[in-house]
């Protein structure tokens, strides 16, 4: 159980273009989505949080206009990358969490987004 | 606020031998605490968390960590390395219950690298 899923694993893509990643959890109705980014060899950092039906809340720096998300059902969250230039090139990561105190995210798998 | 400090970004062993990972962390709360496992160019997968109750938690691939208050510490452990457990290691404190869900704070990461 806890399966969290991400399409597409890799893409590569002109600089400005937009590139859409969604977030699926199989086997349960995620209440809260995230959406992580990593650089090379280091940590996750978070960038932005999203509840079903309502509006992402994003963190400190990151660009909402230049990430948007979309968490319009239990089960789906989307980030897209808007007019994607190559320092946006990184691993995006999703994690998906049924809510509650003492709930845990689960992670996808990753996506690796190259732009040229 | 919450932090996590892993000390050693890079730890070897042999296989067969002792895995220690050290997590040490900061909260001015209650912690829920987690360690997940990182294989190549993957997601996080969840190793094994302490929420309330007994300190030593035991997670999947015969992987344990306790619970320290005293210490503030959290430390990750395997008596005997396998080759597979080859993998980047997070560990991770909730930084708080707002808004109802969780927002995880990550350590750097300690790369674990076991030799035959």
């Amino acid at each position: 159980g806890a399966v969290v899923s991400q399409h597409p694993s890799r893409v590569i893509c002109k600089s400005g273009t937009s590139v859409k990643i969604e977030c699926r959890s199989l086997d349960f109705q995620a209440t809260t989505m995230f959406w992580y980014r990593q650089f090379p060899k280091q940590s996750l950092m978070l960038m932005a949080t999203s509840n079903e039906g309502s509006k992402a809340t994003y963190e400190q720096g990151v660009e909402k206009d230049k990430f948007l998300i979309n968490h319009a059902s239990l089960t789906l969250s989307t980030l897209t990358v808007t007019s994607a230039h190559p320092e946006d090139s990184s691993f995006y990561i999703c994690s998906a969490s049924q809510g509650g105190d003492t709930d845990t995210q689960y992670f996808g798998p990753g996506t690796r987004l190259t732009v040229l | 606020a919450q932090s996590v400090t892993q000390l050693g970004s890079h730890v070897s062993v042999s296989e067969g031998a002792l895995v220690l990972l050290r997590c040490n962390y900061s909260s001015s709360v209650p912690p829920y605490l987690f360690w997940y496992v990182q294989y190549p160019n993957q997601g996080l997968q969840l190793l094994l968390k302490y929420t309330t109750g007994a300190t030593l938690v035991k997670g999947i691939n015969g992987f344990e960590a306790e619970f320290k208050k005293s210490e503030t510490s959290f430390h990750l452990t395997k008596p005997s390395a396998h080759m597979s457990d080859a993998a980047e290691y997070f560990c991770a404190v909730r930084e708080g219950f707002s808004g109802g869900y969780n927002k995880l704070i990550f350590g750097a990461g300690t790369r674990l690298a076991v030799h035959p």
